[in-house]
């Protein structure tokens, strides 16, 4: 039972680099989210996706863009990477069924240098 | 401004005693709670939720309590094992808006055997 997979597990970019963190889920969710945790700080969200073709930004999503590519998957993209991005990135879904929790994935820790 | 707001960011217990870990939160339309547990290099695992029709949930040895008036809940693992050792969250969504979650910082508790 995979759940939630993220990759990379672990980036390292430079300055002004694009990258694009993918993230897949094969329980047959409908909502996916994009969060990124820093230190001493909790998981703040960056971008959603209530259903395949749908998208919504979050708390913070400047400097990103997601992709609800399909069903199953929903990626992350830094076009230009700044250094205040780095930070660890998990991916979560959940059904529509009500007061379901979200399910997270191991994240991708993402330094920007 | 937090939304949800966790003001220990560590506890210590014995073994086999009590452990209580409190939350706060401003937003009097959040109507579904949750608590999750993270690993180092994993990421967070749900582990009890609430909704505000109830004022206490319970499963095994974890019981979360809900005090709307106060706007406050807790936490309670009894008895506490080592292996409880983890960073815990508490969460908050309202109804609609995909039911996005607001995070609060995290307490780490430690288990002392």
């Amino acid at each position: 039972n995979a759940g939630v997979t993220q990759t990379p597990k672990f980036q390292v970019l430079k300055t002004g680099q694009s990258m694009t963190l993918q993230c897949a889920q094969d329980m047959n969710h409908n909502s996916m989210y994009w969060y990124r945790q820093d230190p001493g700080m909790g998981l703040r969200l960056i971008y959603y996706s209530a259903s395949e073709g749908t998208t919504d930004k979050g708390e913070v999503p400047n400097g990103y863009n997601v992709s609800r590519l399909n069903k199953r998957e929903f990626s992350l993209r830094l076009e230009s990477a700044a250094p205040s991005q780095t930070s660890v990135y998990f991916c979560a879904s959940t059904t529509d069924r009500f007061n379901q929790p979200q399910h997270f994935g191991d994240g991708t820790r993402l330094s920007i240098l | 401004d937090q939304q949800v707001k966790q003001n220990s960011p560590s506890l210590s217990v014995q073994e086999g005693r009590i452990s209580i870990l409190n939350c706060d939160y401003t937003n009097s339309m959040f109507d579904y709670f949750l608590w999750y547990k993270k690993y180092p290099a994993e990421g967070p695992t749900f582990l009890i939720s609430i909704s505000s029709i109830k004022d206490k949930n319970e499963d095994g040895r974890f019981t979360v309590f809900l005090n709307k008036s106060a706007k406050h809940l807790s936490l309670h693992i009894v008895p506490s094992q080592p292996g409880d050792s983890a960073v815990y969250f508490c969460a908050a969504s309202e109804a609609g808006s995909a039911r996005q979650l607001t995070f609060g910082s995290g307490t780490q508790l430690t288990v002392l055997p």
